[in-house]
């Protein structure tokens, strides 16, 4: 069963807006992931951030991370038409070995609009 | 550079029939992980791989489907008797564990029909 909720389920922009999703899950992580998948493919890696960091920045992507609160929140800023896929969290749980199952919500289909 | 790659891309077979997939993980990778994606859900773990012994596997792996990595390489998931809820997309994902925090990175998939 999928441990993490992620909102909005959809979400449309015009290009040029910025996009942010949030994610919420349920117990300890060793580390948080960010995915990207376009139709039909596989997912892209996008970004990690141990339990230890509370932001991230990689390009137009800004990651934060509120372990007290359980959530984390994607920003894509200055958003493009190629940025529309469906993006995924996924928590590496502390009862696991890091590394071992990533657990991933259900994800939020962005759609950026030109 | 080359990634995580899955063969079939795609197969259509039967119910009851068996089915075999190929994952290629990217090169030096130790760990090899399978996920099952089905349309509009995020993937669900399968089982994963530290060279070739099978570490973990999911209550979802029912004992239809047997999963193998006999040299530490690449690994092939087998369906034995397929069923309609099968039907999926087949994830394949490599990282290299050092014992910290690594991404996964993931091959396009085998999207399996069951007719």
């Amino acid at each position: 069963s999928q441990q993490g909720e992620e909102d909005p389920q959809a979400l449309s922009i015009q290009e040029g807006e910025n996009a942010t999703m949030n994610c919420s899950y349920k117990t300890s992580i060793n580390n948080l992931q960010w995915y990207r998948q376009n139709s039909g493919r596989g997912l892209v890696h996008l970004i990690l951030i141990r339990s230890n960091e509370r932001e991230k920045h990689s390009g137009r992507l800004r990651v934060t991370l509120d372990t007290s609160k359980k959530s984390s929140s994607l920003l894509i800023t200055a958003s493009r038409a190629a940025d529309t896929a469906s993006y995924f969290c996924a928590t590496d749980y502390v009862w696991e070995t890091s590394g071992s199952r990533l657990t991933f919500g259900e994800g939020t289909q962005l759609t950026v609009n030109p | 550079d080359t990634g995580v790659s899955q063969n079939p891309r795609h197969k259509i077979t039967k119910r009851g029939q068996n089915v075999t997939f190929r994952c290629d993980p990217i090169s030096e990778h130790n760990r090899l992980y399978w996920y099952r994606q089905t349309l509009g859900q995020g993937p669900e773990f399968l089982t994963y791989f530290q060279n070739e012994a099978q570490l973990e596997k999911s209550r979802l792996l029912s004992d239809r489907f047997s999963a193998e990595r006999p040299k530490g390489s690449f690994s092939t998931l087998e369906i034995q008797r397929t069923e309609q809820g099968d039907s999926a997309m087949y994830l394949c994902a490599s990282s290299l564990w050092d014992g910290g925090d690594q991404p996964q990175h993931f091959g396009d998939g085998t999207r399996l029909s069951i007719l």
